[in-house]
């Protein structure tokens, strides 16, 4: 079966100091792959989404950036934090665009 | 643009009875699909039932029913028979169509359920 994996959990970071948040989907291949930040108390904003490797589209200007170095791997990136990137960020993926998204667990990030 | 309502910021049920959800959408678009995601206080998502925009018969799995009015644009869960582990939020969504992001989602702000003992 297919699993998500995200991590960290949890993420206390100073301003102006560097992100990397890590997502990997196993037990499929060549999913699309999606990274969603909700603020608190609010539904989920798209951030960006992948069809392939190396293929990122984005939904939002912002200084958050995404990567996808591997098939089954999505990678969230910020070279420096701004206070308002603090929220949940969550990783989902989908066997094709018709198929229900699967999330993982999520990390909770503080900008301090 | 697309656009997902939901009205009720919270709503409370008497557990072991049914309650509804709402969720209204605005698309001009024929071909779409349309999620329901319970979201616990942990905060992961998880994917609870699915509505395609031609599908003729409403969604269901197990408690969960969608009761789909495509001419009004709404598409209510209705959860059957509440546990106490059913209090949480819960999200509408709908797919993007064809010609834009491949099946990104586009989610309402939620309603938070709480099941009485």
């Amino acid at each position: 079966s297919q699993t998500i994996h995200q991590w960290p959990a949890t993420l206390v970071q100073p301003v102006g100091s560097p992100l990397s948040l890590e997502c990997t989907v196993e037990g499929t291949s060549n999913p699309n792959l999606y990274w969603y930040r909700q603020a608190a108390g609010r539904g989920l904003q798209l951030l960006f989404y992948s069809v392939g490797i190396g293929q990122i589209s984005s939904e939002v200007p912002q200084n958050l950036s995404a990567s996808r170095p591997q098939d089954r791997q999505f990678i969230l990136s910020s070279k420096k934090l701004l206070l308002s990137d603090s929220g949940f960020y969550l990783c989902a993926w989908s066997a094709t665009r018709n198929q229900p998204q699967h999330f993982g667990d999520g990390t909770r990030l503080s900008i301090l | 643009a697309q656009k997902i309502t939901q009205t009720q910021p919270g709503m409370f049920v008497q557990e072991k009875e049914a309650v509804t959800l709402d969720c209204t959408y605005d698309t001009s678009d024929q071909s779409y699909g349309l999620f329901w995601y319970k979201q616990p206080s942990s905060g992961e998502m998880i994917f609870l039932i699915y509505q395609g925009s031609y599908d003729e018969q409403n969604a269901t799995e197990g408690r969960y029913s969608l009761n789909f009015q495509k001419a009004r644009k709404s598409a209510n869960l209705v959860i059957s028979a509440s546990q106490l582990g059913d209090s949480a939020m819960y999200f509408c969504a709908m797919r993007e169509p064809y010609g834009g992001s491949q099946g990104n989602l586009i989610f309402g702000k939620g309603t938070k359920l709480s099941v009485k003992p």
